[in-house]
């Protein structure tokens, strides 16, 4: 069965203190991996695709990594505004067609 | 920057009422997704739809839900006899091509069946 698992569940930092958060996922051919970040009450906002093992994409200060098995995002020198929930979702296909499988998220909350 | 959008934002609705839940995806994508979120819980998925039938739906949506595209820019997700556990909030998502990525999601309906 597909299954993408997010850690931690939640995590405080303060203001420029980088970490980073893991989604690890089980499926049968992997067809892109993607972040979103989530404001309370707002659809997911579409970060990274990432497609193959080794790959990695950067957006200020965020940077998403690849493995076969896992997905890693990297978050430097974090400000309050990045407070959020990033989600991680893997996108299966069935029958020709696609969808996105979420996983249940990373609660970040920066503190200044 | 190309949004979806939907409305409306958020829905009271009696218990057995249908509701109607209404998106406009962006205009030259060619694939069309409805997820729910119940509180504290994962994005789910719906249904998929492209070229104008339904292409996979998930357990959840029984004979209770159904989706249309009816002028070739609105997509909605209609609940025909809504239960409390229908409380949720609904997204509508579009993708232009499968080779692109990207699925952009709308802002949500938070609907809330009393």
């Amino acid at each position: 069965e597909d299954q993408v698992t997010q850690s931690p569940e939640a995590l405080r930092l303060q203001e420029g203190e980088s970490s980073s958060l893991n989604c690890s996922y089980t499926v049968s051919g992997l067809r892109g991996l993607f972040w979103y970040r989530q404001d309370p009450g707002k659809g997911p906002e579409f970060l990274f695709t990432l497609y193959s093992a080794g790959e990695e994409k950067e957006k200020e200060r965020l940077k998403a990594t690849l493995t076969k098995k896992e997905s890693f995002l990297h978050i430097t020198a974090p400000k309050p505004e990045d407070s959020a929930t990033y989600l991680c979702a893997v996108r299966v296909f069935s029958g020709g067609y696609n969808k996105l499988i979420f996983g249940a998220g990373t609660r970040l909350a920066v503190h200044p | 920057e190309p949004e979806v959008t939907q409305t409306p934002s958020h829905q009271v609705t009696q218990m057995g009422q249908e509701v109607i839940l209404r998106c406009v995806p962006i205009s030259n994508h060619l694939y069309f997704y409805w997820y729910r979120q119940i509180l504290g819980q994962k994005v789910e998925f719906l249904v998929s739809f492209y070229n104008n039938e339904i292409s996979e739906k998930s357990e959840i949506f029984d004979d209770q839900f159904s989706v249309e595209r009816p002028d070739g820019s609105n997509f909605t997700l209609k609940i025909r006899s809504t239960k409390l556990e229908d409380s949720a909030m609904y997204f509508c998502a579009s993708m232009a091509y499968v080779s692109l990525g990207g699925y952009t999601f709308g802002s949500g309906t938070r609907l809330t069946v009393v």
